[in-house]
């Protein structure tokens, strides 16, 4: 079965731009959650997807943000980028009756110039 | 808020067993984990053990949780250098019983493994 895909694996843009990122879920399963990673900040969690509604969110401005498809893809949205979101952003999904078991894709390497 | 804390860093050699250890302060922390994650690679993950259980076994890995001191740790027997990455310790909680699980994760221990 595939695994967790995210597209794209790099991307560069500059400040004052928006990106949107998109992830594909495991075959089946309807819950996507969204992760950012940087090395000062570690691991932490944007926002969650489930039936296309959005059922968590993190604490994370509202530049930040996120839809799901009714095929569970995800796609994930910052507005006016700045340099501090250069990250690694991170999906994960899981069932939904089983959302504590989260399986994460590749990520996307975002780097803000 | 929670808070999940690990060393930064550990060194075995091949073959020896090493251990990781984490603590963490959400006591309403339902399930506990451990991922895995290689250079430019996402995290995988390892394995991951309910809140009421004491100890997971699978192949080389053992998880080894102390709820009363909030304390959980994952050894690997015969450490190879293909273990060698990034482990993360990781806690979730049901946010509201609405079925969402917010993980919170350590700063991550990387495991060097020498030949």
């Amino acid at each position: 079965k595939a695994g967790v895909t995210q597209t794209p694996r790099y991307l560069i843009k500059t400040r004052g731009q928006q990106v949107t990122l998109s992830c594909s879920p495991i075959s089946g399963h309807r819950s996507v959650s969204w992760y950012q990673q940087t090395p000062g900040q570690g691991l932490q969690f944007l926002f969650e997807y489930f039936s296309e509604t959005q059922r968590n969110k993190g604490n994370f401005p509202g530049r930040f943000s996120g839809r799901q498809f009714s095929n569970s893809r995800s796609e994930m949205n910052v507005s006016t980028l700045e340099l501090g979101d250069s990250a690694l952003y991170l999906c994960a999904s899981s069932w939904g009756d089983r959302a504590y078991e989260q399986y994460f894709g590749p990520g996307t390497r975002l780097t803000v110039t | 808020g929670e808070d999940v804390e690990q060393s930064l860093f550990l060194s075995v050699r091949e073959g020896d067993s090493s251990v990781i250890n984490c603590t963490y302060t959400d006591s309403s922390s339902t399930y506990l984990y451990w991922y895995k994650q290689e250079p430019g690679a996402g995290l995988q993950l390892l394995t991951y053990i309910f809140s009421n259980m004491d100890m997971k076994q699978d192949q080389r890995l053992t998880v080894l949780l102390n709820k009363k001191d909030k304390h959980l740790s994952l050894r690997i027997a015969d450490t190879q250098t293909g273990d060698s990455a990034i482990y993360f310790c990781a806690e979730a909680e049901n946010d509201s019983g609405a079925g969402s699980y917010q993980l919170t994760f350590g700063k991550g221990t990387k495991l060097s493994v020498i030949p």
